[in-house]
């Protein structure tokens, strides 16, 4: 069983929409979760992180995360064609601020079509 | 500040030839890391160090090596180099209580 699952993709959506991103998880000592966007032939950058139930935004962004149901999803309100990039799921089995052992999904593709 | 820089960006090795990854952060953090990416995969940890002469292995580590002499470097070591290893190597560091890794730019090694 994979430790932390996301779908492929490519996820498609007009330039303006919400794009939805979608990220499970099986190990339930998870601490903390984050999304990073990776571009094409770049490495990972982070743009959120969340640790608590519930929704946080960060300008366009908005991660929400369900413990019970292991689930971390990663909103982008009006999409722009420079969101076009990989987004990576990670979770980190450490304590918030001590030493991360994370590991990354295989990230969701996500293209905004003009 | 330069960040987390890695050298070389690409390399091609031959079977059996061995190579050192470095990487290099100016950041004074603690904790540093060495994943590979392969196609269409996430990040896989080989190894990784929470300081200067401490280390220990990911989920990856056959095939590599690794030191921590001083808080910047953490070279990665490859032996004997054979076809899987062929990858994209990203070195990352976070500092002591922050979230956010650092990724450096990558190392893009083939081995034919």
């Amino acid at each position: 069983q994979k430790e932390v699952e996301q779908n492929s993709g490519p996820l498609s959506v007009p330039e303006g929409a919400i794009a939805s991103l979608n990220c499970t998880y099986s190990d339930r000592g998870s601490q903390s979760f984050f999304w990073y966007r990776q571009y094409s032939g770049k490495s990972p950058e982070l743009i959120m992180f969340i640790y608590s139930n519930g929704d946080k935004e960060d300008g366009r962004f908005t991660a929400q995360l369900n413990k019970a149901s292991q689930y971390v999803s990663l909103l982008i309100r009006d999409s722009q064609p420079s969101d076009s990039a990989t987004y990576l799921c990670a979770v980190n089995i450490g304590q918030p601020g001590g030493y991360q052992k994370v590991t990354f999904g295989t990230g969701t593709k996500l293209q905004v079509i003009p | 500040n330069a960040g987390v820089t890695q050298t070389p960006k690409f390399r091609i090795l031959k079977i059996g030839q061995s190579m050192t990854l470095q990487c290099t952060q100016d950041m004074n953090h603690n904790y540093m890391y060495w994943y590979r990416q392969d196609p269409g995969m996430g990040l896989k940890l080989i190894y990784y160090s929470v300081g200067a002469g401490i280390t220990d292995k990911g989920e990856v580590p056959n095939g590599y090596n690794v030191s921590r002499s001083t808080t910047e470097d953490f070279p990665l070591r490859l032996e004997l180099a054979a076809p899987s290893q062929t990858s994209v190597y990203f070195c990352a560091s976070v500092r002591g209580g922050g979230n956010e890794q650092f990724f450096g730019p990558g190392t893009r090694l083939t081995v034919l």
